[in-house]
């Protein structure tokens, strides 16, 4: 039972506008919340994450809101740049571990 | 510089064989994971270790085994009996927000 879920495998928007990822989570236990990036062949690195006693988390061009009562979170990359070409993935934790979305791949257009 | 080495970066597999993927870290942290990741299903958890000689099962863990010996490594066995073995295997430590990965091994089975 996949209990985080990003349900666009892709995306794709032109440079300079705003690229939105969303990701929903099933899981009320959930407390933490992060965003990783992935290029081929390569691991996730860490992009930036939220504590549930927050809504809103900025870091440059990156922002993530959560809206608990929706269980729903998103990253808002503005102004979207070719480099962040990826795979996204949301990641959700409770305890010992983190559960992983199915990811969603970006692809920015110059 | 502190991280996770993953070796080696591209494996293939006779079918029947087992096979070890390497895994090991500098970063002096205590817990270790091990991720798979195949297209459109994220990463699903085989293992994952919180401290030297113990680890617990994820929720992918049939035909794979592991082994803590040293904090420093978590080597992965992929077994005979794993049925679909050929994916992207990520490892990965627990740092205070969340992850660092490897930079992960492609596993084909021939």
């Amino acid at each position: 039972d996949q209990q985080v879920k990003q349900n666009s495998p892709s995306l794709s928007v032109q440079e300079g506008r705003i690229s939105i990822l969303n990701c929903d989570y099933t899981n009320s236990m959930f407390d933490y919340f992060l965003w990783y990036k992935k290029y081929p062949a390569e691991g996730p690195t860490f992009l930036i994450s939220i504590s549930s006693i927050k809504d809103k988390n900025e870091d440059g061009r990156f922002t993530v809101f959560l809206n608990k009562s929706a269980k729903h979170l998103s990253l808002h990359i503005v102004p979207s740049q070719p480099g962040d070409s990826a795979v996204y993935f949301c990641a959700a934790n409770t305890g010992n571990q983190f559960y992983f979305g199915t990811g969603t791949s970006l692809t920015v257009i110059p | 510089d502190g991280g996770i080495t993953q070796s080696p970066k591209y494996l293939f597999r006779k079918e029947g064989q087992n096979v070890t993927l390497s895994c090991e870290q500098n970063l002096n942290h205590d817990a270790m994971y091990w991720y798979r990741q195949d297209p459109g299903q994220g990463l699903r958890l085989i293992y994952y270790s919180q401290i030297v000689n113990d680890f617990q099962k994820g929720d992918i863990a049939e035909g794979y085994s592991v082994s803590r010996e040293k904090k420093e490594s978590f080597p992965l066995t992929v077994t005979s009996a794993q049925k679909n073995p050929t994916a992207f295997y990520l490892c990965a430590s627990r740092t205070r927000i969340g992850y660092t990965f490897g930079s992960g091994t492609r596993l084909t089975v021939v």
